[in-house]
């Protein structure tokens, strides 16, 4: 059974370019959780999708970022016209009941 | 509100040192989980161990134990006779799967270091 896996792994965007991050659940999974975690701090949750639908987006900026997780394919974490202080590590993570499993992770850094 | 405090920020020992790692936490929930994880340089969450809320044991795995004491609102890490692959960032976290929809919230870490 794969595990989380998201991608890209690493994603260099200048500023005003769109970012588009990509995590696939674990088979069988139907929760997902997208994380933040800034240089040299701890993961901040920012929302809680189930299939379809925005469970809990209470950690998510206001503007331009935004989160589907659609019938079929991955969870998109979307960032629209990035800033340098978008620059972070952003994890996924899925489960079926109360346990997380974490993907790699993908970094953005943000010229 | 849940928090998770992991009071040093940056602990160095010796190698084959025992350390140890605090984690307080404070939840109103009577069911939740607690997790520890490491962060090598490389970047990934390395899952290490979760504990309910019910169970008290503590674990022992190999070179890692974990004491668990609701009493204080702590679970605590400890690795003996370190080494130096070892050295990451190790967070503790919190999550309860019947309120705050199952999110986990995460200390800000230990940087742990362990020199040759």
């Amino acid at each position: 059974n794969a595990g989380v896996m998201q991608n890209p792994r690493h994603l260099v965007r200048r500023r005003g370019q769109e970012a588009r991050l990509r995590c696939s659940p674990m088979k069988g999974h139907s929760h997902v959780y997208w994380y933040r975690q800034l240089p040299e701090e701890g993961l901040k949750f920012m929302v809680y999708l189930q299939k379809e639908n925005i469970i809990d987006e209470s950690g998510m900026p206001k503007e331009r970022f935004s989160a589907e997780f659609p019938k079929e394919g991955p969870s998109i974490l979307r960032i629209q016209q990035v800033v340098r202080g978008d620059s972070a590590a952003y994890f996924c993570a899925s489960s079926y009941s109360y346990e997380q499993y974490f993907g790699p992770g993908t970094r953005l850094t943000v010229t | 509100a849940q928090k998770v405090t992991q009071a040093q920020t940056e602990i160095s020992v010796v190698e084959k040192e025992d350390v140890t790692l605090d984690c307080v936490y404070e939840t109103r929930d009577t069911t939740y989980y607690l997790f520890w994880y490491k962060q090598p340089p490389s970047g990934e969450l390395v899952f290490l161990i979760r504990r309910n809320s019910f169970d008290e044991q503590n674990e022992i795995s190999g070179r890692y134990s974990w004491n668990f004491q609701k009493s204080t609102s702590s679970f605590n890490f400890t690795i003996t006779a370190s080494q130096v692959v070892d050295s990451a960032v190790y967070f503790c976290a919190l999550s309860s799967p019947n309120t705050n929809a199952g999110k986990s919230t995460f200390g800000d870490g230990t940087t742990l270091t362990v020199k040759p």
